[in-house]
């Protein structure tokens, strides 16, 4: 089993969805944790930063559940520009662990 | 300018040669990482360095080996390149002040024939 899972998609929405994407990771140890956004042939960035009590970043909220071992990213009122690769990070010691990403392809 | 950067950004070459990738940056970072890139893999971690003397093996060490110049740089070779290691290879650095969030460079896409 892969330390840190996605659903690998696609996920194809209209303009104005709402879309919801979920990671599992192994570890329960795990330290930190982040979602990150790449485009096609692109290298990843930083999306956000998952914290213990939930965040938010305009249309973005992510959620992390210590007790089920997920973290969750939430997308309202997409966008066509939202279109990417969305993938997840959790760290342990220093050791950064990646999901396989989940495509999201928002279509007017 | 971009803070990570990464040479070559392509490069085609046979089975059984030696190739390095080098990758440099700016942002006065002490860690540095390699990772490659794989179609329904993600990414995955080769090895990473937190200062100059410091070196440590990743999830998929076997086949690779790097070295940390200086702060700056951080490079990644291919002993004896082989068709399996074909793939997307991304530098990363990182600072603990930052915590953990990891900046990647633009990526080297590697193609053994």
């Amino acid at each position: 089993r892969k330390e840190v899972e996605q659903d690998p998609g696609p996920f194809n929405v209209p303009e104005g969805a709402t879309v919801a994407f979920n990671c599992t990771y192994s570890n329960s140890a795990s330290q930190s944790f982040f979602w990150y956004r790449q485009d096609c042939r692109k290298e990843p960035k930083l999306l956000m930063s998952v914290y213990s009590s939930g965040n938010e970043d305009g249309r973005f909220t992510a959620q992390l559940n210590r007790a089920s071992q997920y973290i969750s990213l939430l997308i309202r009122d997409s966008k066509l520009s939202d279109s990417a690769t969305y993938l997840c990070a959790v760290t342990n010691n220093n050791d950064m662990r990646f999901g396989a990403g989940t495509r999201l392809t928002v279509k007017p | 300018d971009a803070d990570v950067t990464q040479t070559p950004r392509n490069r085609i070459t046979k089975t059984g040669k030696r190739i390095m990738l080098e990758c440099s940056q700016t942002k006065g970072h002490d860690r540095m990482y390699w990772y490659r890139q794989d179609p329904g893999l993600g990414l995955q971690l080769i090895y990473y360095s937190f200062d100059v003397k410091d070196i440590n093996k990743g999830e998929i060490s076997d086949g690779y080996s790097v070295s940390r110049q200086a702060q700056a740089k951080f490079s990644l070779s291919l002993e004896s390149a082989i068709p399996n290691q074909t793939a997307l290879y991304f530098c990363a650095t990182s600072d603990l002040s930052g915590a953990d969030t990891q900046y990647f460079g633009p990526g080297t896409r590697l193609t053994v024939l």
